[in-house]
């Protein structure tokens, strides 16, 4: 199957720092990647999809100019939490999906802001 | 709008007991199903998936899946349960697409945390 790889799978930053997560296919072009957030005991909630050059779409609630996320490549997209605080913290999972395919899943991001 | 709904936050099985996770949608259409097994800390794996055609589904790790459209379910089944299944299970769906739903975001249930006694 299709290979997602996520990275970094821990982070801990300072509040009001920013840090980056990186979602990349691995063994095929993804047209299409997805961004997650998981908070403990709960689901995994949308919070944007990104099309590759294009600008991401995010789902109602998220604030974009709080994720940044950029797709620059076929095979690489970033998350970027800007100005981090305690309440950010949570686990973040992208997806990848190749052009009418099901999407394949990176093993998350453990973000801890303190 | 779409929504999963997994009844059971939790289940308690003994090892060698089969087992039975409940999932239920609402949907405009028949969707795409899926689910997804997630160990502690870890990402999501694929079990199995609905398209279309059969309705029921093979899975890996010795799973399967049925879907009732009446009743607008997609259960998931396991025979006989290993101890190393204890993990976080979660049923999703995609909107319909002609050619497998990979270019929109899935919606989740919240899941169904399964523990095994042995």
């Amino acid at each position: 199957g299709a290979v997602v790889s996520q990275h970094p799978s821990r982070v801990i930053c300072k509040s009001g720092t920013s840090v980056k997560i990186e979602c990349r296919s691995l063994d095929f072009q993804a047209t299409t990647m997805f961004w997650y957030r998981q908070f403990p005991k709960k689901s995994l909630m949308l919070m944007a999809t990104s099309n590759e050059g294009s600008k991401a779409t995010y789902e109602q609630g998220v604030e974009k100019d709080k994720f940044l996320i950029n797709h620059a490549s076929l095979t690489l997209s970033t998350l970027t939490v800007t100005s981090a605080h305690p309440e950010d913290s949570s686990f973040y999972i992208c997806s990848a999906s190749r052009m009418g395919t099901e999407a394949f899943f990176g093993q998350g991001t453990r973000l801890t802001v303190v | 709008a779409q929504s999963v709904t997994q009844p059971d936050i939790h289940i308690t099985v003994s090892e060698g007991a089969s087992l039975e996770l409940r999932c239920n949608y609402s949907y405009g259409a028949t969707p795409y199903l899926f689910w997804y097994v997630q160990s502690p800390g870890q990402g999501l794996q694929l079990l199995l998936k609905y398209f279309s055609g059969d309705t029921l589904v093979q899975g890996i790790k010795g799973f399967e899946a049925e879907f009732k459209r009446s009743q607008s379910s997609f259960n998931l089944r396991k025979p006989s349960v290993h101890w190393s299944d204890a993990a976080e299970y979660f049923c999703a769906v995609g909107p319909p697409r002609y050619s497998g739903g990979g270019a929109d975001g899935l919606t989740f249930g919240k899941g169904t945390h399964l523990i095994i006694q042995p």
